[in-house]
């Protein structure tokens, strides 16, 4: 299986201030046939099924506020909150989706200082 | 659009069994891969199975030890998982998700069954 990796575990950021989350793949997720990057993040909050941020490593879902954004191709990737705010206190996961055995990284806590 | 509803959750003792189910809708259900996915209490997310579209190939997570068997019945739009020999390390909520397909931009996913394995 791809491992997929994150960093921090936790995080804890004043308002407005910016959250960036990392995560590094054991293999290459690019795909050479779109040149995409098969990388997502996700956003849980308690109670609440993951809900899709990010998909191609760097593709907003439909709805999703403009301060999130991710960069990185190939194994290393980025999620960056650019101000945070009060609604995204939340677990955030990287998943690499390159193969069928689908893995997850463990899951960065975000939190207001 | 894409909707996965997943079903058959609930409360079963160790060692017993239990089938889930997820009903798809608003996608050509035989064209895709589905996979079931599993969060327990406060943990992170872990794939638990996959199967190819028309049921060509199937893998499992390594937990799995032959006690579970994903399954997909096209002309029902429905993916199943069998749980068999359950232990309470299987308390997690189940979630279906759509393969984003060869070339595909992402998966879809279901809100989740819960299963509680306890005496």
């Amino acid at each position: 299986d791809i491992v997929v990796t994150q960093s921090p575990d936790s995080l804890a950021v004043s308002l407005g201030e910016r959250a960036a989350i990392s995560c590094r793949s054991s293999r290459s997720l690019l795909y050479s046939s779109n040149n995409k990057n098969y990388l997502a993040w996700y956003q849980q909050k308690p109670g609440q099924p993951p809900k899709l941020l990010i998909y191609w490593a760097s593709t907003r879902e439909s709805g999703v506020p403009e301060r999130f954004s991710g960069s990185g191709s190939g194994t290393d990737f980025t999620l960056t909150i650019s101000s945070l705010q009060a609604e995204d206190v939340a677990i955030y996961y990287c998943q690499q989706y390159y193969t069928s055995l689908r893995t997850f990284g463990q899951g960065t806590k975000v939190e207001i200082k | 659009q894409v909707r996965l509803v997943e079903s058959g959750g609930g409360v079963v003792q160790p060692g017993g069994s239990l089938r889930l189910s997820c009903e798809a809708s608003g996608f050509s259900f035989s064209s895709y891969g589905m996979h079931w996915v599993r969060q327990a209490p406060g943990k992170g997310l872990e794939r638990v199975a996959f199967i190819q579209y028309e049921g060509r190939y199937e893998n499992y997570a390594d937990f799995v030890k032959g006690r579970f068997t994903i399954s997909r019945d096209d002309s029902k739009n429905t993916l199943y998982l069998q749980m068999n020999s359950l232990t309470t390390e299987d308390t997690a909520v189940y979630y279906c998700a759509k393969d984003c397909g060869l070339g595909g931009m992402r998966d879809h996913w279901g809100q989740g069954t819960l299963v509680t394995v306890s005496s």
